[in-house]
């Protein structure tokens, strides 16, 4: 049975820097195929993908958030941290991690973690 | 950037009747086209994946179509639980999402 649940801060300053945990069970991310992604979602808006790594350390980000976006996986622990550097109050979201194989699409998702940017 | 649009925004139909979804890519993203439901205060749910193949345990009322540009979910005879927001998502080109199409009673 494959789960995953994100934690982190659910408040974070202007300027800041977010880091986010996904702890995930029932499977591998050494195992070949796999990958573990990242999509936020802001209040009452669509979803975003932020970021993906795949079990060969294949990492792809948002073009438009790439300079700003950290992807890294910690096998051992099975986790994937995501960082998002100079947080502005737009970057307000629920923000979730999810599982995918690399000929497929997001089929398992966390809770999701509603992360809040404010002073 | 893939732009995915999606129509209509809003959907409103009763049970037993038929829906249909379009989602339209900005460019070709060959059949790396998936379909999402998203209830209240859930996470999505893969219903569809590279334009055509139900997720497991999908219901078979719900069916994905096309290719290239345009794209089609087509759920058969709605159940009362299906009344929710819908993605389109493409893996072709990183990941986008569409910006949802409501499905209403």
């Amino acid at each position: 049975q494959i789960t995953l649940k994100e934690s982190g801060p659910t408040l974070v300053k202007p300027t800041q820097t977010l880091t986010l945990t996904c702890t995930f069970s029932g499977f591998s991310l050494s195992t070949g195929g796999v990958g573990v992604g990242w999509i936020r979602q802001p209040p009452g808006k669509a979803l975003e993908g932020l970021a993906l790594i795949y079990w060969n350390d294949d990492k792809r980000y948002s073009p438009s958030l790439r300079s700003r976006l950290t992807i890294t996986k910690d096998t051992s622990k099975n986790q994937v941290v995501l960082t998002m550097t100079n947080m502005d109050p737009v970057d307000t979201a629920t923000y979730y991690c999810a599982h995918r194989k690399s000929t497929s699409d997001f089929d398992y998702w966390g809770q999701g973690t509603l992360v809040t940017v404010s002073s | 950037e893939t732009v995915l649009t999606q129509s209509p925004a809003t959907l409103s139909l009763s049970p037993g009747e038929r829906a249909t979804l379009s989602c339209r890519a900005s460019q070709s993203v060959s059949s790396y086209l998936a379909w999402y439901q998203q209830k209240p205060g859930q996470a999505p749910r893969l219903l569809i994946y590279d334009a055509s193949n139900r997720a497991t345990g999908i219901p078979a009322r719900f069916s994905g179509s096309g290719s290239g540009t345009d794209f089609t979910l087509t759920i058969s005879s709605l159940e009362p639980e299906d009344f929710a927001v819908y993605y389109c998502q493409q893996r072709s080109n990183f990941i986008t999402f569409g910006q949802g199409t409501r499905l209403e009673i």
